[in-house]
């Protein structure tokens, strides 16, 4: 099954606007990563945060991280058209396996 | 350059026609996964495989087998292909699994008629 879950599944906001995705995940975990996916194509890393770290930071990207409340959110400011693209959370399993979430479509219109 | 390589990109074929897709990467890296990614499911993983000769099951394997006899390759076979098969796939690698950053190849697009 699946290990974390994006909120919401689709979002659209207008060039400039904030975006923030969440992530809720089940069992304890080391890490938590954010991925991108173009349409269609491989995914690519975009931040990993440590269960010991509480936020995170990369250029326009914030990512905050709450152990207590198995959670995770993903802020991308100043959005732009080219920030469209669906957003994976993944988390490390017992034996350093990962799992992904279903995604959050993000639509930034310009 | 640092990548995944997967084939092929896309393939057509016909049920219960043997078929296998390659994943190749690089990087040396020890952990490698096969995913399925179906709209509105997100990414599914088939098969993981933590280094060489150690594979093992992910979420929906049936219908799917692995190798991992070099631990650069880590081939996805369907021994048996079927229409609901159909679907996108993805071959991932990290150096140490769920740890480090994880690069994809870029897919391979296969339908099952």
């Amino acid at each position: 099954s699946q290990q974390g879950e994006e909120d919401p599944q689709a979002l659209s906001i207008q060039e400039g606007e904030n975006a923030t995705m969440n992530c809720s995940y089940k069992t304890s975990i080391n890490n938590l990563q954010w991925y991108r996916q173009n349409s269609g194509r491989g995914l690519v890393h975009l931040i990993l945060i440590r269960s010991n770290e509480r936020e995170k930071h990369s250029g326009r990207l914030r990512v905050t991280l709450d152990t207590s409340k198995k959670s995770s959110s993903l802020l991308i400011t100043a959005s732009r058209a080219a920030d469209t693209a669906s957003y994976f959370c993944a988390t490390d399993l017992e034996g350093n396996d990962m799992r992904f979430g279903a995604g959050t479509r993000l639509t930034v219109k310009p | 350059e640092a990548q995944v390589t997967q084939n092929p990109r896309y393939l057509i074929t016909v049920t219960g026609k043997k078929l296998t897709v390659t994943c190749s990467q690089n990087m040396n890296h020890e952990y490698m996964s096969w995913y399925r990614q179906d709209p509105g499911l997100g990414l599914r993983q088939i098969y993981y495989s933590m280094n060489v000769e150690v594979t093992d099951k992910g979420d929906v394997p049936e219908g799917y087998k692995v190798s991992r006899k070099e631990k650069r390759n880590f081939p996805l076979i369907l021994e048996s292909p079927s229409p609901n098969q159909t679907s996108l796939y993805f071959c991932a690698s990290s150096l140490t699994g769920g740890y480090t950053e994880a690069f994809f190849g870029q897919g391979t697009r296969l339908t099952v008629v």
